[in-house]
């Protein structure tokens, strides 16, 4: 079975810094894709960025950049340039793909504020 | 704009008063399910389909029913909502297949916060 884990509850960072929010997974399957979503204090789940377990560049999209280390099975967010507005629940999960059902399932996410 | 829509966003109810949380998709999505998040427990599968007419239980399923009549609507209902489902609820889609684009990217919904008492 699948699993992800986000060691950090919690994290603090300094406007302007980069900060990298950690996520390990599990999984016995070689077909997998990767993705970090953000969940504001509002409740929506916004898609930040999406690694696939072939790709052999890790993904970037603006300031959000993917570190991925397969051999490690980790798949680490980073942010540069931190602003205010990245204060908020951010999950790591995984969605394997085959022809089944395909549920992402995911980490139990890591809560980043951001300090002016 | 490409999005998943879903109402309520806000609903208080009693226990037993069927409600029905309506989910729309406009992206011509074959993939839709139906999560639901609660504190220290994450998000959760409840239902998905993977098209027309076929649909299947995720991991918590019970006290929950679903229907895919069309390929932009998979409607949540409970037919006897329980305190116990109280929760934020979230609608998703995606394409199906095995692509190297990302191309199954699940797009949520805004989310439905549910009380019910």
């Amino acid at each position: 079975a699948q699993k992800i884990t986000q060691t950090q509850p919690g994290m603090f960072v300094q406007e302007k810094e980069a900060v990298t929010l950690d996520c390990t997974y599990d999984t016995s399957d070689p077909s997998y894709g990767l993705f970090w979503y953000k969940q504001p204090s509002s409740g929506e789940m916004i898609f930040l960025i999406y690694q696939g377990s072939y790709d052999q560049q890790n993904a970037t999209e603006g300031r959000y950049s993917l570190n991925f280390q397969k051999a490690r099975k980790s798949a680490n967010l980073v942010i540069s340039a931190s602003q205010l507005g990245d204060s908020a629940m951010y999950f790591c999960a995984m969605r394997l793909r085959n022809s089944g059902n395909t549920p992402l399932v995911f980490g139990k996410g890591t809560r980043l504020s951001v300090i002016a | 704009e490409a999005q998943v829509t879903q109402n309520p966003r806000y609903l208080i109810t009693v226990t037993g008063k069927k409600l029905t949380v309506t989910c729309s998709q406009n992206m011509n999505h074959e993939y839709m399910s139906w999560y639901r998040q609660d504190p220290g427990l994450g998000l959760r599968q409840i239902y998905y389909s993977m098209n027309v007419e076929v649909t299947d239980k995720g991991d918590v399923p019970e006290g929950y029913k679903v229907s895919r009549k069309e390929k932009r609507n998979f409607p949540l209902i409970l037919e006897s909502p329980s305190p116990n489902q109280t929760s934020l609820y979230f609608c998703a889609s995606s394409f199906l297949g095995q692509g190297y684009s990302g191309a199954n990217v699940l797009t949520f919904g805004a989310g439905s916060r549910l009380t019910v008492l």
